[in-house]
């Protein structure tokens, strides 16, 4: 099956603890997006790569650090510095010579 | 900074009546992205109109776009239970040739009553 896994499908965390988020692609995509959404609202773009060993932060990137070592993983890390963390985290891909982006199952993260 | 408004942002109709959804953006755009979403789901892909003029439809679904005015529609017709969700739309970031992410609109939550 091709398509995008993100895990855990639920995490819940003490604040001031960092946290890493999955997300992996079996669809030889080349980009790879961290989105995050609260509720009521749309998607926010947190971080994107468009290429392995490299990644552009988007428009709310503060409290968040990504890395991305192989083309099919994208993990995003949620630091003690993230004011508000407690959200649904989305992760998304495409290649970049088409223009649909395919999105993941999501994380849904709890900080108490 | 680009921004995606979408009207309305909640709308309770009817089934078997007909109605629009509105997406207007600020900035140039060739490419317009329409999503659905189901409670507690991820985003499930609709229509990508990819320049000025273009149509789509799928079902009782129907997304329009038109680039001059930044503005896209869904209409919906004859709308029926199963198409209750919230409806987004977005569109690519300007710079970057469109690989640098979407920006969204805040969604439109849409339910259909018997």
């Amino acid at each position: 099956d091709g398509g995008i896994t993100q895990s855990p499908k639920y995490l819940f965390r003490k604040e001031g603890q960092n946290v890493t988020l999955s997300c992996e692609q079996n669809l030889n995509h080349d980009a790879m997006y961290w989105y995050r959404q609260d509720p009521g609202q749309g998607l926010r773009l947190i971080y994107y790569s468009q290429i392995v060993n490299d990644f552009q932060k988007g428009d709310i990137a503060e409290g968040y650090s990504v890395s991305r070592e192989k083309k099919e993983s994208f993990p995003l890390t949620v630091t003690s510095a993230q004011k508000n963390p407690t959200a649904f985290y989305l992760c998304a891909s495409r290649n970049l010579d088409s223009y649909e982006q395919y999105f993941g199952p999501g994380t849904r993260l709890t900080v108490t | 900074e680009l921004k995606v408004e979408q009207n309305p942002l909640f709308l309770s109709m009817q089934e078997g009546k007909n109605y629009t959804i509105y997406c207007n953006y600020s900035t140039t755009s060739d490419r317009l992205y329409w999503y659905r979403q189901d409670p507690g789901k991820s985003l499930e892909s609709l229509f990508v109109l990819l320049s000025n003029g273009a149509v789509k439809q799928e079902g009782r679904l129907m997304a329009s776009l038109d680039t001059k005015a930044r503005l896209s529609t869904l209409h919906i017709t004859a709308a029926v239970h199963d198409l209750s969700a919230t409806y987004f739309c977005a569109v690519d970031n300007p710079s970057g040739g469109g690989a640098d992410g979407l920006t969204f609109g805040k969604g439109t939550h849409l339910i259909i009553q018997p």
